[in-house]
């Protein structure tokens, strides 16, 4: 069972490029979700979604935009990247059912912007 | 607004000592709390949680939590901590949506 598969684990950009962070489970969840994580701010909230063609924004969605066209993944796109994105991405998905489901998470996307 | 604060951004403690780590919340009519542990480069796995019923929680790894409802607190405990506790551990609540918003994170460093 290979849970939630985040790739690439690394990546550099320059200013300006794009490029898409892909997630991918295979529990069958429901909800996706992104996150960023940046030292002393913890974990922010950039997008999510609840089902396949339904998605909602978090925290901190500008400059991110998302899609679910399959309940398996949740594509994280960067239009035109800036250095403010650097940082490390994290996907996670749950069962919709219940508060009870944790997050799953996966092992995370290190991104950096020149 | 809603907030998750984690006021200890570092707490360094030795082995087989007693840990606090603590975790207050902005206030709503219901929340939904959890603890989550995150290792050296990995992902975050799930300590424990609060959703309803007895305010004392218990988790993996020995770890317990205290839901206080007046104090909007929940702070996890371990009566003896282990040099393979050392990680960084976050505070998180479900604000009866589906955004579950965390706090900044708490840097336990266990010394021998």
């Amino acid at each position: 069972n290979a849970g939630v598969t985040q790739t690439p684990k690394f990546q550099v950009l320059k200013t300006g490029q794009s490029m898409t962070l892909q997630c991918a489970q295979d529990m069958n969840h429901e909800y996706m979700s992104w996150y960023r994580q940046d030292p002393g701010m913890g974990l922010r909230l950039i997008h999510y979604s609840v089902g396949a063609g339904i998605t909602d924004q978090g925290e901190v969605p500008n400059g991110y935009n998302v899609s679910r066209s399959t309940t398996e993944d949740f594509p994280l796109r960067l239009l035109s990247a800036a250095p403010s994105q650097t940082s490390v991405y994290f996907c996670a998905s749950r069962s919709i059912g219940g508060y009870n489901s944790p997050l799953h998470f996966g092992n995370g996307t290190r991104l950096t912007v020149t | 607004a809603q907030s998750v604060t984690q006021l200890d951004s570092q707490v360094p403690v030795f082995e087989e000592a007693p840990v606090e780590l603590r975790c207050n919340y902005s206030s709503s009519v219901s929340v939904y709390l959890f603890w989550y542990v995150q290792y050296p480069n990995q992902g975050l796995q799930l300590l424990l949680k609060y959703l309803s019923g007895s305010t004392l929680v218990k988790g993996i790894n020995g770890f317990e939590a205290e839901f206080n409802k007046s104090q909007t607190s929940f702070h996890l405990r371990k009566p003896s901590v282990h040099i393979s506790d050392t990680a960084e551990y976050f505070c998180a609540v479900l604000y009866n949506t589906d955004k579950l918003i965390f706090g900044t994170g708490t840097r336990l460093q266990v010394f021998p």
